[in-house]
């Protein structure tokens, strides 16, 4: 079955301590997106590739980074996690951006920083 | 701001009976929405789109209705059955715009 697959589902870190979560899609998708849920909040998207363009939201922190080295495969890295950064990561998909586009969601990265 | 609004942050039905779960947008140039599911501990799975020239869209047991006027969105479930218990999140987005603005989420809690 075509996925959006999430690795690890749970990540333990510790403060100022550089983390990397990794998401891969069989999707074929063009699109690659990146939120942030906090608790009892709505996802927050923090940034998105278009193919190899990167998009950044005005508001997303310069401590969360991201690269995307091929279609399959999307990072997200926090440089120096603090303790607001505990939360859950999704990686999302579509085929193309913006538009009447169905974002497609892996089971998430559940961060926890110590 | 929140552009996106569910109320409701919990809502239980018996099973059988009808679910209708409520979204409010302040958004006007918001052309498209959608309805995700989620689990405890997975990500949110789509569940149903509708697109702002349409005011129903349906698909098994699940309907959106789409009031633009209102601007106001409702999900309904019939009949309502025990797994459908979960967090509904409401989501949209604009021709423009590349993020899906989701909203809160609404717990729902089918009894058998």
């Amino acid at each position: 079955d075509a996925m959006v697959i999430q690795n690890p589902r749970y990540q333990v870190t510790q403060f100022g301590k550089p983390v990397t979560l990794s998401c891969s899609q069989t999707l074929n998708h063009n699109v690659m997106y990146w939120y942030q849920q906090k608790s009892s909040q709505a996802p927050k998207l923090l940034f998105h590739y278009y193919d190899k363009d990167f998009n950044n939201e005005a508001d997303t922190p310069d401590n969360f980074q991201s690269r995307r080295p091929n279609t399959s495969f999307c990072f997200l890295d926090i440089r120096s996690p603090g303790l607001g950064d505990a939360a859950m990561y999704l990686c999302a998909t579509s085929s193309r951006s913006g538009g009447q586009e169905t974002q497609y969601f892996g089971p998430g990265t559940r961060l926890l920083v110590l | 701001d929140q552009q996106v609004k569910q109320n409701s942050p919990s809502l239980s039905v018996q099973e059988g009976r009808i679910s209708i779960l409520n979204c409010d947008y302040t958004n006007s140039m918001f052309d498209y929405f959608l309805w995700y599911k989620k689990y405890p501990a997975e990500g949110p799975t789509f569940l149903i789109s509708i697109s702002s020239i349409k005011d129903k869209n349906e698909d098994g047991r699940f309907t959106v209705f789409l009031n633009k006027s209102a601007k106001h969105l409702s999900l309904h479930i019939v009949p309502s059955q025990p797994g459908d218990s979960a967090v509904y999140f409401c989501a949209a987005s604009d021709q423009a715009g590349t993020a899906l603005i989701f909203g809160k989420g609404t717990t729902l809690s089918v009894s058998s």
